[in-house]
């Protein structure tokens, strides 16, 4: 039974360009999660999905940040037109009905 | 503005003895306490997890502390290995759903043999 799956583990992008950062939550799970970590910092919460629904993005940047669920494949978070300050490793985290969220291995974005 | 107060942020511990960290909160609405163990390049693990009707849950060599007037909480763990070595971090929500998991901001673990 595999855990929650990241990819890719590592991401450099230059500036202005996209991040797309992939997560497949553990079998069975149809709550997604994603958070950010910078350096020497806590994680801080970004948005929760559902299946096609966007539950909660309070956490998430007006602009150039995106996320999405679909029906079929991985939940996809996207960063349109990077900039330094996006450099962070981002976790993904996935829950049953009954809770009990498992976090992934994320994945370190750096910006250049 | 950071929900959640952790301390130290760093904490070296030889073999055998205990590591105690800190948390305090302020907002008194939540009532799900949840410590998370992270090694490098790994995503947080669940450690152990508390409520606020009880004021300790012990699970093997951890242990959570609660004091809900004072509102804070620590995690102690016991006969420390070198193993333990890790980043811990403290949470907090209202409820257990992942949306609502305020982060302290970490507690790097190093025990020495």
């Amino acid at each position: 039974n595999a855990g929650v799956m990241q990819n890719p583990r590592h991401l450099v992008r230059r500036r202005g360009q996209e991040a797309r950062l992939r997560c497949s939550p553990m079998k069975g799970h149809s709550h997604v999660y994603w958070y950010r970590q910078l350096p020497e910092e806590g994680l801080k919460f970004m948005v929760y999905l559902q299946k096609e629904n966007i539950i909660d993005e309070s956490g998430m940047p007006k602009e150039r940040f995106s996320a999405e669920f679909p029906k079929e494949g991985p939940s996809i978070l996207r960063i349109q037109q990077v900039v330094r300050g996006d450099s962070a490793a981002y976790f993904c985290a996935s829950s049953g009905i009954q809770g009990g969220n498992t976090f992934g291995s994320g994945t370190r974005l750096t910006v250049v | 503005q950071q929900q959640v107060k952790q301390s130290p942020q760093s904490l070296i511990v030889q073999k055998g003895g205990i590591s105690i960290i800190n948390c305090a909160y302020e907002n008194t609405a939540f009532d799900y306490f949840p410590w998370y163990q992270q090694f490098p390049g790994k995503g947080p693990a669940l450690l152990i997890a508390i409520r606020p009707d009880v004021s300790e849950k012990k699970e093997g060599r951890f242990t959570i502390s609660f004091n809900k007037s004072a509102k804070q909480f620590s995690l102690h763990i016991m006969d420390s290995q070198p193993g333990d070595s890790a980043t811990y971090f403290c949470a907090a929500s209202r409820g257990t759903g992942a949306n609502n998991l305020f982060f302290g901001t970490g507690t790097r673990l190093t025990v020495i043999p």
